[in-house]
């Protein structure tokens, strides 16, 4: 079945510690998304990728970096957690800028 | 600066009718996204406005004003299963979507 896959579904850190949250889609979509939730507030952008090759930085970009070697892959690192990171991570993915994004089922995150 | 407004919450009676708000204030235009989202799951895509006016899709219409920066999400027959956020969503003029906090459906029996 066709779509976008996020792991882990759930994991508990400690600070300071190194993280990447893996994210891959399977619809040859040009653009990936991460985005952050937390309540009461709306889907924060952290970084983005309009292509292959390419990143850019969203609304929210720093303690977090990304890659994107291919089409399908678009991992998100936490190079040192802080708590304020704790939160649910959801990567989503459109075929370019102008198109409905798809979601992965988002990585809930616990930094202790 | 960049603003998405929505109630944070609504009730409703199982069967009527619901109209959800959403103003915004962005740089640039490039269309309105509507989604809904359930408790603990991702967001699903429900519509999309880009030119003024009235889009219906099934029990679901959404409603587009550019030059009021409004729109509106409309529910018919309401069912148990519209118990739900939903999520307003405006592309900018670097076609990122900024975000609404959301509008939490509940719905009554």
């Amino acid at each position: 079945i066709a779509g976008i896959t996020q792991a882990p579904t759930s994991q508990i850190l400690a600070a300071g510690r190194r993280m990447t949250l893996r994210c891959t889609q399977d619809m040859r979509h040009n653009a990936m998304y991460w985005y952050r939730q937390d309540l009461g507030l709306g889907l924060r952008l952290i970084h983005y990728s309009n292509t292959a090759g390419t990143t850019g930085k969203g609304e929210v970009p720093d303690g977090y970096s990304v890659s994107r070697a291919n089409t399908d892959d678009f991992p998100l690192t936490l190079a040192s957690a802080v708590p304020s990171q704790t939160s649910v991570y959801f990567c989503a993915s459109a075929e370019d800028g102008h198109q409905p994004q798809h979601f992965g089922d988002g990585t809930r995150l616990s930094i202790l | 600066g960049q603003n998405i407004d929505q109630p944070t919450e609504m009730t409703a009676t199982e069967g009527a009718i619901v109209q959800i708000n959403c103003t915004y204030q962005t740089s640039g235009f490039n269309g309105l996204f509507w989604y809904q989202q359930h408790a603990g799951e991702a967001p699903t895509f429900l519509s999309y406005n880009v030119l003024d006016g009235l889009e219906e899709k099934g029990r679901f219409s959404s409603f587009l004003s550019r030059s009021k920066g409004y729109s509106y999400l409309l529910l018919k027959e309401l069912q148990m299963k519209d118990s739900a956020s939903y999520l307003c969503a405006v592309g900018d003029s670097n076609y990122q979507l900024i975000w609404g906090a959301g509008t939490k459906l509940i719905i009554k029996p």
